[in-house]
This record gives C-alpha cells, structure tokens and sequence, in this order.
C-alpha cells in the first residue's frame, strides 16, 4: 500500500528566505506527483504537477522535483512572501489504470512573517 | 476558482437529519471524486466515477450514498451520520479517470459538522 510521508509537519520562515519542503513514497510506481496548496478550510490548488518521466517542473517562484527510484520529491519555494502562508501537499498517483487514485500525505504547514 | 463549485460550504446536522451535499464542474471533465479530509489526516478518496458510473468505493459506510446523475453534477447524500463523520468534504474532477491526463481540480468543500 502506498504511503506519503512529508517533512516538515510545520514550518515557520522570515519573509524572503528560500525553503524547501520534503516528500517522500513507499512505491517507486507512480504515474505522476502533485503539489497542492490548501489555504485554511478551503479546498486545494494544484500547484506543479510532475509526470514519472520528468524530473522537474518550475511555475514562477516554485519548483518541484522527482526522485521516483528513490521515492523522493521536493518542493522549492524561492524568495517566500506572507501570502505563501497556506499547508502545501504532495500526492502521488497510482499507475497503470489507476493513476486516477491519488495518495496524499498530511502535508507542511508553512508560516511565513512578515 | 478552479470551476468546480460545492454547496453547501457549511452544514450542521443532527445524527437523525438526512441532508444532501452537491457539487458541480464546469470543466468539461467526465470523472468526479469525492474526498473526506479530517482533521490530523491525510485526504481518503472515498467514490469515484468515470463517466456516470460509479468505479471506486473505497470502503464508505452506507450512511454515505453518492449519486452522479450527469458528468457535471455529483451529489453525497448524508443519513443517521456520526459525531465523526464531521470533516471537510472535497468534490474533484479530472478528464476521465483510468489513463493519460489526470489531474484533478478540486472545489472549496464542505465544512460538515455533526452533533
């Protein structure tokens, strides 16, 4: 069974630091990763979305990569503002024909201050 | 606005009340998911359907009964439900569910308290 693990649970950064946040899964088969934002008690935003075969993907401030041998991805965040505030999570989907099947972790909350 | 929509975003219920959630896409997408997040929890993928009909069920209680009348609506009808059933309840579509592009959008949620 496949199993998401991220790292930091809780993360609290000055504005304008560079950050880094950590996921990590049990199955190497994946189809693809994604990197979603949750701000408090809304639903989530799809922030990066990395297929099996890519190593990376970059959007603005953010870039994500993929280990898949290793089950590793990491999410950078450069030059992070107050408005970064939110609990970002990492999913990663089943392969074959049930890439649909996401798993998620519990996700980091991070704080940025001002 | 990812252009999926839940109603209602807040609900309080009695364990005896019977009430229904629903949530609507505007993107065009054949498969619609629905989602239970509590607190200290990962999500947990509860029903899934791929063009109206139903594929997954992932284990959910009864009291829980989804119903998919078009590719654009999907509702989660609640009954008898338990003080630990309150979470937030996530609606999301994809294209289709079962190969190429699957990322999924996802709506605001319900916020469902049991009392």
């Amino acid at each position: 069974k496949q199993e998401v693990t991220q790292i930091p649970a809780a993360l609290s950064v000055p504005e304008g630091e560079n950050l880094v946040l950590n996921c990590s899964f049990t199955d190497s088969a994946i189809y693809n990763l994604q990197w979603f934002r949750q701000d408090p008690g809304k639903g989530l935003t799809s922030l990066l979305l990395i297929q099996s075969s890519q190593r990376e993907q970059t959007s603005g401030r953010l870039n994500a990569s993929l280990d898949k041998s290793s089950g590793r991805s990491t999410l950078y965040i450069a030059a992070s503002q107050p408005g970064d505030s939110a609990t970002y999570l990492c999913a990663v989907s089943g392969s074959g024909g049930s890439n649909y099947k996401l798993t998620f972790g519990k996700g980091t909350l991070l704080t940025v201050n001002p | 606005e990812t252009g999926v929509t839940q109603t209602p975003r807040h609900l309080v219920m009695g364990m005896t009340n019977k009430k229904s959630l629903k949530c609507e896409q505007h993107l065009g997408h054949n498969a619609m998911y629905w989602y239970k997040q509590s607190a200290k929890k990962p999500l947990e993928l509860m029903f899934v359907y791929n063009f109206k009909e139903q594929t997954e069920n992932n284990s959910v209680p009864s009291r829980f009964s989804p119903e998919c009348p078009n590719s654009s609506h999907l509702f989660l009808h609640l009954h008898t439900l338990q003080p630990e059933d309150s979470a937030l309840y996530l609606c999301a579509s994809s294209p289709w569910a079962g190969g190429g592009d699957n990322e999924q959008f996802f709506g605001p949620g319900t916020r469902l308290t049991v009392l």
